[in-house]
């Protein structure tokens, strides 16, 4: 069975400080991870899908790293505005179009 | 603007009542989807479809049923059947020809359903 979890469950940061959530999975042959940010009361918003072990992206603020058993979301010097739920999911090869998703970590960052 | 719409953002039922949430989208895209979210969980999949007249359960079907009669809209009815039917609803879609990412999925605002 596909699984995911994420770390920490919650995460308070002041304005500034760098940290990285983790997301650990195990799946029977990975087609692909994604990274969401989710806001309070509002839809899951796309933010990166890595493909393979090694492959990094970058949008703003944001890092996303990929292992063969993890990946890492880095935060640089984060803002207020970065404050959500990051969600984690992946796609398995005997999944189909199927998702499978952690937990999230929840981001509070204060000013 | 292309994109999903959800409605309605709010919904109440009693207990015992069928309720049907509405999703539609006019991103031309094949492949719709329910997922369900509880307070500090992950998404978990009720259905989807990945194409006109066809769909499949998900991971947590019991008690919910869909539709797929056209290619813009996936209807989700929540059954007195569910024993736990209070939650956030959330329909998405993904199509490979158009997203340029094979299994991207755009989410809609969701419906947030309270059952009493």
């Amino acid at each position: 069975e596909d699984q995911v979890t994420q770390s920490p469950e919650a995460l308070r940061l002041q304005e500034g400080e760098s940290s990285s959530l983790n997301c650990s999975y195990t799946v029977s042959g990975l087609r692909g991870l994604f990274w969401y940010r989710q806001d309070p009361g509002k839809g899951p918003e796309f933010l990166f899908t890595l493909y393979s072990a090694g492959e990094e992206k970058e949008k703003e603020r944001l890092k996303a790293t990929l292992t063969k058993k993890e990946s890492f979301l880095h935060i640089t010097a984060p803002k207020p505005e970065d404050s959500a739920t990051y969600l984690c999911a992946v796609q398995a090869s005997a999944a189909g179009n199927k998702l499978t998703f952690g937990g999230g970590t929840r981001v509070l960052v204060k000013p | 603007d292309g994109g999903i719409t959800q409605s309605p953002k709010y919904l109440f039922r009693k207990e015992g009542q069928n309720v049907t949430l509405s999703c539609e989208q006019n991103l031309n895209h094949d492949a719709m989807y329910w997922y369900r979210q509880d307070p500090g969980q992950g998404l978990r999949l009720i259905y989807y479809s990945q194409i006109v007249n066809d769909f499949q359960k998900g991971d947590i079907a019991e008690g919910y049923s869909v539709s797929r009669e056209k290619k813009e809209s996936f209807p989700l009815t929540v059954t007195s059947a569910q024993k736990n039917p209070t939650a956030f609803y959330l329909c998405a879609s993904s199509d490979p020809r158009t997203s340029g990412n094979l299994y991207e999925q755009y989410f809609g605002p969701g419906t947030r359903l309270t059952v009493t």
